[in-house]
C-alpha cells in the first residue's frame, strides 16, 4: 500500500460526458502528479501541483484540468470525454518538488469511455 | 521533449535464467528511476540512481546508469515468477525540469 488514495477505481461513461477524478495524497507529501497510461502512448506526464499551486505542465488537454485543495488532495477533471480518453489515470505523490523526488503511485482510475 | 527507449518490449524466460532490459535516451538526464508494476497496480520505486556510471545492487536485481547518464540497465539474475511485471525507466531532465519522463516499459513475464 503506497498510501496514496484513488478514487473511483472503475468509471464508465459516455462521450460528451465529464467526470471528477479524485485522489489523496501520502500523509506529509505537498506534491500531487496526474499520469495518463494507455497501451500505446505508456506513462505520460499530465500535471503537478505543489502545496496547492500547479508546478509543472505536461500533454494536459484544453479539455482536462486539475487543482490541489488545501487540505491537498488533488481533483482531476475530465469534460467533453472522447473515446481515445479511455485509459488509466494514475496519481501520485511526493514530499517536495525537486528535482530527483522519489514518486508514490496510487493504484489508478480506470476510465472507460464508451 | 526527452525521449526513453526501452529495449525489449516483451521478454517471457523461464525461472532461474538471467536478463538484462534497457533504458536508452539521447537526453542527459539527472537521474533516472526504475519502477516496476503489476495488474491493477500502480509503479513501484525501485532504485534510484543519479551519478554517471553507478552501480545499485537490490537483491537479484542490479541497476546501472552510464557514464554519459543517457542510459540505464536493470539486470536480474535468476528470474522468479515474482518477477513477473512491467519494468519502467524514467528520468528527471536537467535544468528547471521538474517533469519525469516514463519510458514505455519492458513487460517481463517469468514463467515457472
Amino acid at each position: 500500500d503506497s498510501g496514496v488514495t484513488q478514487t473511483p477505481k472503475h468509471l464508465i461513461t459516455a462521450t460528451g460526458q465529464r467526470v471528477t477524478l479524485r485522489c489523496s495524497p501520502r500523509s506529509g507529501d505537498l506534491s500531487v502528479y496526474w499520469y495518463q497510461q494507455s497501451l500505446d502512448q505508456g506513462l505520460q506526464f499530465l500535471i503537478q501541483y505543489y502545496n496547492g499551486e500547479e508546478r509543472a505542465k505536461g500533454n494536459i488537454l484544453e479539455r482536462f484540468s486539475a487543482q490541489q485543495f488545501p487540505d491537498l488532495h488533488s481533483e482531476l477533471n475530465l469534460s467533453s470525454l472522447e473515446l481515445g480518453d479511455s485509459a488509466l489515470y494514475f496519481c501520485a505523490s511526493s514530499v517536495w518538488a525537486t528535482r530527483n523526488e522519489k514518486l508514490f503511485f496510487g493504484s489508478g482510475t480506470q476510465l472507460s469511455v464508451l | 521533449t526527452q525521449l526513453l527507449e526501452q529495449s525489449p518490449q516483451f521478454l517471457s524466460i523461464q525461472e532461474g535464467e538471467n536478463l538484462t532490459v534497457y533504458c536508452n535516451s539521447s537526453s542527459v538526464f539527472s537521474s533516472l528511476q526504475w519502477y516496476r508494476q503489476e495488474p491493477g497496480e500502480g509503479p513501484v520505486l525501485l532504485v534510484t540512481v543519479v551519478t554517471g556510471g553507478e552501480v545499485k545492487k537490490l537483491k537479484r536485481l542490479t541497476f546501472q546508469f552510464g557514464d554519459a547518464r543517457k542510459d540505464s540497465s536493470l539486470h536480474i539474475t535468476a528470474a522468479q515468477p515474482g518477477d513477473t511485471g512491467l519494468y519502467l525507466c524514467a528520468g528527471y531532465s536537467g535544468g528547471s525540469n521538474y517533469k519525469l519522463t516514463f519510458g514505455k516499459g519492458t513487460l517481463l513475464t517469468v514463467n515457472p
